[in-house]
């Protein structure tokens, strides 16, 4: 089956950097996403990766490594609005998207 | 402001009454699509449509149905409501239906349902 596994809930302090991970098994690849959800909101995107490496966009970078089935998302110099889940998905053979439950990350001042 | 109106925010609807949730997006996107989200389990896909006239079944379709009649529009309807159907619901969609490119979604503000 296909499957994406992220941690239920992260902590961690405003200022500091945070790295959230996200391992995959999909029936093939064709890209992967990172979206922000703000409790009660509805998720924005974040990142889109499709080859292996860094992309960087302000305080927020995302890594994927294909061949490990691996991304992590890079939030630095956190602030109090990084309060919020943060959802991993791939996209498999099919061009349909596989969700993770998301990871809740809490930032303390 | 340019984006997705869903309706209504969140209703309480006893069992076995039919409901249509409502989706309206004013970005020309081609595709639309309806997922669920429940805690504890990624968002999952209930019906999608690439394009104006054609629909098709997500991971969750059971009790779900949907039209597209056009661009715009792509309502919700559960044809007789049952428990397990408690959930957020959020409507999406995309500039293409095919998965080319990046092909960022962009979501409703959701719709909260409660069946009792």
């Amino acid at each position: 089956g296909q499957n994406i596994d992220q941690p239920t809930e992260m902590t961690a302090t405003e200022g500091a950097i945070v790295q959230i991970n996200c391992t995959y098994q999909t029936s093939g690849f064709n890209g992967l996403f990172w979206y922000q959800q703000h409790a009660g909101e509805a998720p924005t995107f974040l990142s889109y990766n499709v080859l292996d490496g860094l992309e960087e966009k302000g305080r927020f970078s995302s890594f994927l490594s294909r061949s490990k089935g691996y991304s992590y998302l890079l939030l630095k110099e956190l602030q109090m609005k990084d309060s919020a889940s943060y959802l991993c998905a791939v996209r498999d053979s099919n061009y349909q998207l596989i969700w993770g439950a998301g990871t809740k990350l809490i930032i303390k001042p | 402001i340019a984006g997705i109106t869903q309706a209504p925010t969140s209703q309480i609807l006893a069992a076995g009454r039919r409901m249509t949730l409502r989706c309206t997006q004013d970005m020309r996107h081609n595709a639309m699509y309806w997922y669920r989200q429940d805690l504890g389990l990624g968002l999952r896909l209930i019906h999608y449509s690439n394009t104006a006239g054609t629909t098709g079944k997500g991971e969750v379709p059971d009790g779900y149905s949907v039209s597209r009649a056009n661009t715009d529009d792509f309502p919700l309807t559960l044809a007789s409501a049952v428990p397990s159907q408690t959930s957020v619901y959020f409507c999406a969609s995309s500039e293409q239906g095919d998965g080319s490119g990046a092909n960022v979604l962009t979501f409703g503000a959701g719709s909260r349902l409660t069946v009792l």
